[in-house]
Protein backbone atom coordinates (compact mmCIF):
# COMPACT_ATOMS: atom_id res chain seq x y z
CA UNK A 1 0.00 0.00 0.00
CA UNK A 2 0.86 3.60 -0.72
CA UNK A 3 1.41 6.22 2.25
CA UNK A 4 2.79 9.72 2.39
CA UNK A 5 3.29 10.95 5.79
CA UNK A 6 3.84 14.81 6.55
CA UNK A 7 4.68 14.43 10.09
CA UNK A 8 4.54 18.39 10.59
CA UNK A 9 1.07 19.57 11.17
CA UNK A 10 1.99 22.96 11.24
CA UNK A 11 4.76 25.07 11.19
CA UNK A 12 5.16 29.45 11.69
CA UNK A 13 8.17 31.10 10.76
CA UNK A 14 8.72 35.01 10.69
CA UNK A 15 9.19 36.18 7.46
CA UNK A 16 13.29 35.58 5.50
CA UNK A 17 13.74 32.74 7.51
CA UNK A 18 14.55 29.46 6.07
CA UNK A 19 12.02 26.88 5.75
CA UNK A 20 11.81 23.26 5.43
CA UNK A 21 8.79 20.87 4.66
CA UNK A 22 9.27 17.41 5.43
CA UNK A 23 7.40 14.80 3.41
CA UNK A 24 8.27 11.07 3.66
CA UNK A 25 6.23 7.57 1.46
CA UNK A 26 6.14 4.46 1.29
CA UNK A 27 5.74 2.32 -1.69
CA UNK A 28 6.48 -0.77 -3.51
CA UNK A 29 5.82 0.67 -7.17
CA UNK A 30 9.33 0.46 -8.85
CA UNK A 31 8.37 3.78 -10.98
CA UNK A 32 6.67 6.44 -9.32
CA UNK A 33 6.02 10.37 -9.01
CA UNK A 34 6.25 13.08 -6.58
CA UNK A 35 4.68 16.21 -6.42
CA UNK A 36 4.23 18.92 -4.17
CA UNK A 37 1.29 20.99 -4.04
CA UNK A 38 0.66 24.60 -2.66
CA UNK A 39 -3.17 25.25 -1.36
CA UNK A 40 -3.72 29.19 -0.58
CA UNK A 41 -6.61 29.99 1.30
CA UNK A 42 -9.02 30.73 -1.68
CA UNK A 43 -8.87 26.70 -2.05
CA UNK A 44 -7.10 25.68 -5.23
CA UNK A 45 -4.29 22.98 -5.28
CA UNK A 46 -1.06 24.68 -7.27
CA UNK A 47 0.98 22.67 -8.68
CA UNK A 48 4.46 22.97 -8.10
CA UNK A 49 6.89 20.27 -8.94
CA UNK A 50 6.61 16.84 -10.09
CA UNK A 51 9.56 14.54 -9.53
CA UNK A 52 9.63 10.78 -10.91
CA UNK A 53 11.56 8.06 -8.71
CA UNK A 54 14.44 7.44 -11.04
CA UNK A 55 15.62 11.14 -10.83
CA UNK A 56 16.95 12.30 -7.70
CA UNK A 57 18.84 15.06 -8.84
CA UNK A 58 17.71 17.92 -6.62
CA UNK A 59 15.64 21.03 -8.33
CA UNK A 60 15.80 24.49 -7.37
CA UNK A 61 13.37 27.07 -8.79
CA UNK A 62 13.84 30.76 -7.40
CA UNK A 63 13.58 30.28 -3.40
CA UNK A 64 11.96 26.66 -3.75
CA UNK A 65 14.61 23.88 -3.83
CA UNK A 66 13.36 20.10 -3.29
CA UNK A 67 15.38 17.13 -1.88
CA UNK A 68 14.58 13.78 -3.15
CA UNK A 69 16.70 11.30 -1.65
CA UNK A 70 15.74 7.38 -3.07
CA UNK A 71 17.55 5.85 0.43
CA UNK A 72 14.93 7.58 3.07
CA UNK A 73 11.80 7.83 1.15
CA UNK A 74 12.01 11.34 1.44
CA UNK A 75 10.65 14.56 -0.72
CA UNK A 76 11.57 17.65 1.16
CA UNK A 77 10.41 21.14 0.46
CA UNK A 78 12.31 24.20 1.18
CA UNK A 79 11.48 27.78 1.04
CA UNK A 80 14.41 29.64 1.30
CA UNK A 81 13.84 33.54 2.37
CA UNK A 82 10.32 33.34 2.93
CA UNK A 83 7.23 35.58 2.33
CA UNK A 84 4.20 36.60 3.87
CA UNK A 85 2.68 34.93 0.39
CA UNK A 86 4.32 31.39 1.13
CA UNK A 87 1.44 31.38 4.26
CA UNK A 88 -0.15 28.29 2.56
CA UNK A 89 -1.09 24.44 3.36
CA UNK A 90 1.47 21.75 1.36
CA UNK A 91 0.71 18.90 0.08
CA UNK A 92 3.27 16.40 -0.62
CA UNK A 93 2.12 13.51 -2.98
CA UNK A 94 3.01 10.24 -4.26
CA UNK A 95 1.04 8.51 -7.40
CA UNK A 96 2.41 5.06 -8.28
CA UNK A 97 -0.84 2.59 -9.09
CA UNK A 98 -2.86 5.27 -7.92
CA UNK A 99 -2.55 9.01 -6.02
CA UNK A 100 -1.96 9.33 -2.41
CA UNK A 101 -1.57 12.76 -0.71
CA UNK A 102 -0.20 13.52 2.79
CA UNK A 103 -2.26 15.37 5.53
CA UNK A 104 -0.52 18.47 4.80
CA UNK A 105 1.73 21.20 5.87
CA UNK A 106 0.20 24.27 7.32
CA UNK A 107 3.01 26.87 6.54
CA UNK A 108 2.36 30.46 8.27
CA UNK A 109 4.62 33.54 8.05
CA UNK A 110 4.26 36.38 9.88
CA UNK A 111 5.61 39.78 8.88
CA UNK B 1 -6.82 32.15 -15.83
CA UNK B 2 -6.76 28.64 -14.68
CA UNK B 3 -6.83 25.79 -16.52
CA UNK B 4 -9.87 23.97 -14.52
CA UNK B 5 -13.07 26.38 -13.73
CA UNK B 6 -15.32 25.01 -11.04
CA UNK B 7 -18.19 26.84 -10.49
CA UNK B 8 -20.07 27.59 -8.00
CA UNK B 9 -17.26 28.31 -5.53
CA UNK B 10 -19.56 28.99 -2.64
CA UNK B 11 -22.93 26.99 -2.12
CA UNK B 12 -25.30 26.70 1.05
CA UNK B 13 -27.78 24.05 0.33
CA UNK B 14 -30.58 22.57 2.60
CA UNK B 15 -30.71 18.56 3.36
CA UNK B 16 -33.72 18.56 0.96
CA UNK B 17 -32.25 20.56 -1.83
CA UNK B 18 -30.78 19.16 -4.86
CA UNK B 19 -27.97 21.34 -6.38
CA UNK B 20 -25.16 20.94 -8.77
CA UNK B 21 -21.31 21.27 -9.27
CA UNK B 22 -20.16 22.26 -12.48
CA UNK B 23 -16.27 21.82 -13.75
CA UNK B 24 -14.92 22.50 -16.83
CA UNK B 25 -11.25 21.79 -17.90
CA UNK B 26 -9.49 24.21 -20.73
CA UNK B 27 -6.51 22.05 -20.89
CA UNK B 28 -7.31 19.41 -23.55
CA UNK B 29 -7.40 16.94 -20.90
CA UNK B 30 -8.85 13.19 -20.98
CA UNK B 31 -9.54 12.05 -17.50
CA UNK B 32 -11.21 14.49 -14.50
CA UNK B 33 -11.32 13.98 -11.43
CA UNK B 34 -13.79 15.09 -8.28
CA UNK B 35 -11.57 14.85 -4.63
CA UNK B 36 -14.33 16.15 -1.66
CA UNK B 37 -11.39 17.89 1.13
CA UNK B 38 -13.19 17.99 4.49
CA UNK B 39 -11.40 19.95 7.89
CA UNK B 40 -8.91 17.52 9.36
CA UNK B 41 -9.12 15.27 6.60
CA UNK B 42 -6.68 14.02 3.63
CA UNK B 43 -7.98 14.24 0.50
CA UNK B 44 -10.24 12.27 -1.24
CA UNK B 45 -10.45 10.87 -4.52
CA UNK B 46 -14.28 10.48 -5.09
CA UNK B 47 -14.63 9.78 -8.74
CA UNK B 48 -12.34 9.13 -11.95
CA UNK B 49 -13.73 9.89 -15.35
CA UNK B 50 -11.33 8.96 -18.90
CA UNK B 51 -12.39 9.75 -21.60
CA UNK B 52 -16.41 10.52 -20.17
CA UNK B 53 -16.03 6.86 -18.60
CA UNK B 54 -16.38 6.40 -15.20
CA UNK B 55 -13.72 4.12 -14.25
CA UNK B 56 -13.36 4.67 -10.13
CA UNK B 57 -15.90 5.28 -7.51
CA UNK B 58 -14.27 5.22 -4.10
CA UNK B 59 -18.05 3.90 -2.44
CA UNK B 60 -19.06 7.27 -2.49
CA UNK B 61 -23.09 7.55 -1.17
CA UNK B 62 -25.46 7.43 -3.90
CA UNK B 63 -26.67 10.89 -2.92
CA UNK B 64 -23.61 12.23 -4.50
CA UNK B 65 -23.94 11.83 -8.29
CA UNK B 66 -21.63 12.43 -11.22
CA UNK B 67 -21.89 12.94 -15.12
CA UNK B 68 -19.21 13.35 -17.96
CA UNK B 69 -21.25 14.77 -20.93
CA UNK B 70 -17.82 15.07 -22.61
CA UNK B 71 -13.85 15.16 -22.00
CA UNK B 72 -14.08 18.84 -20.76
CA UNK B 73 -16.88 18.98 -18.87
CA UNK B 74 -17.68 17.02 -15.75
CA UNK B 75 -20.60 17.72 -12.85
CA UNK B 76 -21.71 16.65 -9.50
CA UNK B 77 -24.91 16.07 -9.08
CA UNK B 78 -25.86 16.82 -5.05
CA UNK B 79 -29.16 15.48 -3.55
CA UNK B 80 -30.76 14.81 -0.09
CA UNK B 81 -27.45 15.61 1.75
CA UNK B 82 -26.08 15.34 5.28
CA UNK B 83 -24.41 18.16 7.14
CA UNK B 84 -21.23 16.24 6.95
CA UNK B 85 -21.19 16.28 3.68
CA UNK B 86 -20.04 19.99 3.86
CA UNK B 87 -16.50 20.72 2.81
CA UNK B 88 -14.62 21.81 0.10
CA UNK B 89 -14.81 19.96 -3.82
CA UNK B 90 -12.33 19.79 -6.10
CA UNK B 91 -12.14 19.51 -9.37
CA UNK B 92 -9.10 18.08 -11.07
CA UNK B 93 -7.83 17.14 -14.83
CA UNK B 94 -5.10 14.84 -16.17
CA UNK B 95 -3.71 14.05 -19.45
CA UNK B 96 -4.78 10.05 -19.48
CA UNK B 97 -5.57 8.68 -16.21
CA UNK B 98 -3.69 5.43 -16.06
CA UNK B 99 -0.55 6.86 -16.76
CA UNK B 100 1.67 7.71 -12.92
CA UNK B 101 3.21 10.87 -14.41
CA UNK B 102 0.57 12.84 -15.38
CA UNK B 103 0.77 15.83 -13.28
CA UNK B 104 -3.26 16.08 -12.12
CA UNK B 105 -4.27 19.94 -12.09
CA UNK B 106 -6.70 21.56 -9.76
CA UNK B 107 -9.66 23.64 -9.86
CA UNK B 108 -10.42 26.20 -7.36
CA UNK B 109 -12.88 24.25 -5.38
CA UNK B 110 -16.02 24.55 -4.60
CA UNK B 111 -16.98 25.62 -0.95
CA UNK B 112 -20.14 23.49 0.56
CA UNK B 113 -22.07 24.11 3.22
CA UNK B 114 -24.80 21.55 3.79
CA UNK B 115 -27.57 23.01 6.22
Amino acid sequence: AQKVTQAQTEISVVEKEDVTLDCVYETRDTTYYLFWYKQPPSGELVFLIRRNSFDEQNEISGRYSWNFQKSTSSFNFTITASQVVDSAVYFCALRGNDMRFGAGTRLTVKP
Amino acid sequence: ETGVTQTPRHLVMGMTNKKSLKCEQHLGHNAMYWYKQSAKKPLELMFVYSLEERVENNSVPSRFSPECPNSSHLFLHLHTLQPEDSALYLCASSQDEGSAGNTIYFGEGSWLTVV
